[in-house]
């Protein structure tokens, strides 16, 4: 079934790295995905892992991928103040054509 | 390239009326989908057109229809609006079979 699990909230000192978690539950997803959303503001798509990947490195972000334990994490380096938002984490659901199951999405605040 | 577009950008109904929200795809994009973000919330997927038509639904009820037209651009109509219907309404669009989902900036429906 379709259930994204995130935790709520993280605060960071601008410089830090910052990682955020996700778990899912339908093993068959095909495509992981993180997106950013500023207050007030649609989501921006960040980047996304194909399911036979363990890791997927663009820039400041790394994703890693646990297909066992069905748990994806997005590490932020160099946290900047631009990257205080919330973050959601989306499975594609299979066969769906690009229709995506959300998980409640974690708040990031970053601390100058 | 304009990406995706909704409008209108806010809208206040009254309970009981219908409204009709908007967007038009990123360029070269043709599947359109719909979801409804509640607040402190991820989104939800509502349906996704294609080709003019329907082709997956979510958990929504009829009162919640769409409509794609030959230029790829789509309707989210509700009827019969309820208090729980105030949510920011999200488009996303893709090509067909593609991994990528671009968002519009979304529209924020309050129904009192």
């Amino acid at each position: 079934g379709e259930d994204v699990e995130q935790s709520l909230f993280l605060s960071v000192r601008e410089g830090d790295s910052s990682v955020i978690n996700c778990t899912y539950t339908d093993s068959s997803s095909t495509y992981l995905y993180w997106y950013k959303q500023e207050p007030g503001a649609g989501l921006q798509l960040l980047t996304y892992i194909f399911s036979n990947m363990d890791m997927k490195q663009d820039q400041r972000l790394t994703v890693l991928l646990n297909k066992k334990d069905k748990h994806l994490s997005l590490r932020i380096a160099d946290t900047q103040t631009g990257d205080s938002a919330i973050y959601f984490c989306a499975e594609s659901i299979p066969y769906g054509n690009n229709r995506l199951a959300f998980g409640k999405g974690n708040q990031v605040v970053v601390i100058p | 390239d304009a990406g995706v577009t909704q409008s209108p950008t806010h809208l206040i109904k009254t309970r009981g009326q219908q409204v009709t929200l908007r967007c038009s795809p990123k360029s070269g994009h043709d599947t359109v989908s719909w979801y409804q973000q509640a607040l402190g919330q991820g989104p939800q997927f509502i349906f996704q057109y294609y080709e003019e038509e329907e082709r997956q639904r979510g958990n929504f009820p009829d009162r919640f229809s769409g409509h794609q037209f030959p230029n790829y651009s789509s309707e989210l109509n509700v009827n019969a609006l309820l208090l729980g219907d105030s949510a920011l309404y999200l488009c996303a669009s893709s090509p067909r079979m593609n991994t990528e989902a671009f968002f519009g900036q979304g529209t924020r429906l309050t129904v009192v």
